[in-house]
């Protein structure tokens, strides 16, 4: 069974950082790209960006609004995806959700699925 | 102010057939596959429809999934209570190198 759990959400300032993880299991991590995704309160769905295998050199995309704030990164020995949040701001408060996805040359399809049940970050001073 | 742009909201009765729409352009549905996502509250999304018209196994046949130039379109047949939730579609953006979503749509089982 594929399963997927966030984890490192909490409370910080503006300004701040926060790391969050993604443990993965039941599938091939190190071949997947992994995707985040993030969704505030009462709002949809917004793509953050993916970090893709060893097989296409951990290439990363962003999402214009966090580009040069976010960066992922990744631990294949340990099937886990991260998410490096710095100079955050209010509008970054979301739950944030990883998802492993398909990518083929340069076009990553969003077919996710699963999705992990999500880590809440709330941006506040 | 969402690429992909869907209805805000969207309500049947049992048993009926509803339809949610999506709209986006030449650079996403246009030239990529649509994606349908359903979140039921306080859940995370869960894919419904994938490559345009494909159902994940698991997925009731009730739903189908149509695609047409730069729109694309999720139905739902005999109409549940259980149906009641939050639908969103996606789709690949050549221009922004990225995924869109759509804004969502509120689905009420009257």
């Amino acid at each position: 069974e594929v399963q997927l759990v966030e984890s490192g959400g909490g409370l910080v300032q503006p300004g701040g950082s926060l790391r969050l993880s993604c443990a993965a299991s039941g599938f091939t991590f190190s071949g997947s790209a992994m995707h985040w995704v993030r969704q505030a309160s009462g709002k949809g769905l917004e793509w953050v960006g993916r970090i893709r295998g060893k097989g296409n050199s951990y290439a990363t995309a962003y999402a214009a609004s966090v580009k040069g704030r976010f960066s992922f990164s990744r631990d294949d020995s340990k099937n886990t995806a991260y998410l490096q949040m710095n100079s955050l701001k209010t509008e970054d408060t979301a739950v944030y959700y990883c998802t492993p996805g398909y990518c083929s040359d340069d076009v990553c399809y969003p077919r996710f699925d699963p999705w992990g049940q999500g880590t809440l970050v709330t941006v506040s001073s | 102010q969402s690429v992909l742009t869907q209805p805000p909201s969207a309500s049947g009765t049992p048993g009926q057939r509803v339809t949610i729409s999506c709209s986006g352009s030449s650079s996403n549905i246009g030239s990529n596959y649509a994606y349908w996502y359903q979140q039921l509250p306080g859940t995370a999304p869960k894919l419904l429809i994938y490559s345009n018209n494909q159902r994940p196994s698991g997925v009731p046949d009730r739903f189908s999934g149509s695609k047409s130039d730069t729109s694309a379109s999720l139905a739902i047949s005999g109409l549940r209570s259980e149906d009641e939730a939050d639908y969103y579609c996606a789709a690949w953006d050549d221009s922004l190198s990225g995924v869109v979503f759509g804004g969502g749509t509120k689905l009420t089982v009257l």
